[in-house]
């Protein structure tokens, strides 16, 4: 059974960078068919797509962060992590880890699927001086 | 389109049906995933695809889908349903990932 946890500092300075790390255990990241994602959401709001990586190395960002997000990954280690550079308060939050699965088109509909499982159990990351 | 839209609250007497929905564009080609979040913990996978299931999710819990509107549906409503209920799909272009701002079921 996949399981997957959140470390990193709890407290981050404005204008610095957020730095998270992600190890998964109970199975490989390097096994291919998976896009370990990075999730938000800040306090008392919904849930925030970060960006995900694939084993590979290939990464896709939210537009809407893209500029300051860099996820990366580490098959050794079997982690992956996220770096959110010039944060500002809005950037407190708790931060997921997730594995994101896209499955096969539905032959008869034609639709495509994906879903996030498992999750990590969160971080709360607070952004203050 | 990158937005989908579910309703802020639903509530539903305890052993009754509610029916949680979540709108957009991209629905029309792409199956929602449905997650459940309870206060203080992470969300948790209920309905994915057409209408599976992870282990250990009761079968209370189905999904459905018409048009550019999903639908998560609980049959027979318990206390321990009363959670938040996100909705995930992909915006239209296939490459991004997108969360309805949530539902949240109150079981009265």
């Amino acid at each position: 059974q996949v399981q997957l946890q959140e470390s990193g500092p709890g407290l981050v300075k404005p204008s610095q960078t957020l730095s998270l790390t992600c190890t998964v255990s109970g199975g490989s990241i390097s096994s291919g068919g998976y896009y370990w994602s990075w999730i938000r959401q800040h306090p008392g709001k919904g849930l925030e797509w970060i960006g995900y990586i694939y084993y590979s190395g290939s990464t896709y960002y939210n537009p809407s962060l893209k500029s300051l997000v860099t996820i990366s990954v580490d098959t050794s280690k079997n982690q992956f992590s996220l770096k959110l550079s010039s944060v500002t308060a809005a950037d407190t939050a708790v931060y997921y880890c997730a594995r994101l699965t896209r499955g096969d088109r539905d032959f008869w509909s034609g639709y495509f699927t994906g879903w996030f499982d498992p999750w990590g159990q969160g971080t709360l990351v607070t952004v203050s001086s | 389109s990158s937005e989908l839209t579910q309703d802020p609250a639903v509530s539903v007497a305890l052993g009754q049906t509610v029916r949680i929905t979540c709108q957009g564009d991209s629905l029309r080609s792409y199956y929602a995933s449905w997650y459940q979040q309870k206060p203080g913990q992470a969300p948790v996978l209920v309905i994915y695809g057409k209408n599976n299931r992870p282990s250990g999710i009761p079968d209370r819990f189905s999904g459905s889908s018409s048009g550019n509107t999903a639908s998560l549906t609980i049959t027979g409503a318990q206390a321990e349903d009363e959670a938040d209920y996100y909705c995930n799909s992909r915006d239209s272009s296939g490459n991004q990932e997108v969360f309805g701002g949530g539902t949240k079921l109150t079981v009265l």
